[in-house]
């Protein structure tokens, strides 16, 4: 069974700040997927990164960046310089021969 | 490129009735889904269809819900009767077989349900 956990349920931070958002997964598939997603007061699942298994490579886009450990079994994002619209859920994903499965999500609030 | 689109965005029902939601994924994409999200969870899938046919419905509680897709575009779910535990929001997505971002669904805004 596939399982992801964010132990973190809610995080404040004032803007500017930097921002990291922990993502363990449990899986015994051996080629699988890591995604996040952002989902905003509005509702809907924005998609911002995959990662497959065999790629370690950390990646950045713009103030966002991603840690993917395989030894750790940990896939975290970091917000550099935080602005109030990064407000939002953010989940972590696992996919691997079967079903997506979400965590529960984190909860980041930046205030002004 | 238009996204996944859910209608309606809101629906509020008595226990017993019944609703239906409607998702028109992205053009072209074969693959489809329906997901249940409650408050402060995780999305959990509900039912997968690849074109019109059903790929994974095991976590589909098919006393009460049903979800169709008739002609492998668009798909309508329904709860008939609702009972107060499925207040939620229900989110579409879709996905591309096949190719390289076979991987990456790509979701609507959802339906919030709220079931008095």
């Amino acid at each position: 069974a596939q399982k992801v956990t964010q132990a973190q349920t809610e995080i404040s931070v004032v803007e500017k700040e930097d921002v990291t958002l922990d993502c363990v997964y449990e899986t015994r598939d051996t080629t699988y997927y890591l995604f996040w997603y952002k989902q905003p007061p509005s509702g809907e699942l924005v998609f911002l990164i995959r990662r497959n298994s065999f790629d370690e490579q950390n990646e950045i886009s713009g103030r966002y960046s991603w840690n993917f450990q395989k030894s750790t079994s940990s896939f975290n994002f970091t917000i550099t310089a935080s602005q109030v619209v990064d407000s939002a859920v953010y989940f972590c994903a696992l996919r691997g021969y079967s079903t997506l499965t979400f965590g529960k999500g984190t909860m980041l609030l930046v205030s002004p | 490129e238009a996204g996944v689109a859910q209608s309606p965005r809101y629906k509020i029902i008595e226990k017993r009735q019944s609703v239906a939601f409607w998702c028109n994924p992205i053009s072209g994409h074969a693959t489809l889904y329906w997901y249940q999200q409650i408050l402060g969870q995780g999305p959990k899938l509900l039912i997968q269809f690849q074109n019109n046919g059903v790929v994974d419905d095991s976590q589909l509680p098919k006393d009460r819900f049903s979800a169709e897709r008739l002609k492998g575009v668009d798909s309508t779910l329904k709860i008939q009767p609702a009972k107060l535990e499925d207040s939620a929001v229900y989110l579409c997505a879709s996905s591309t077989p096949g190719t390289g971002d076979q991987e990456t669904q790509y979701f609507g805004p959802g339906t919030r349900l709220l079931v008095l």
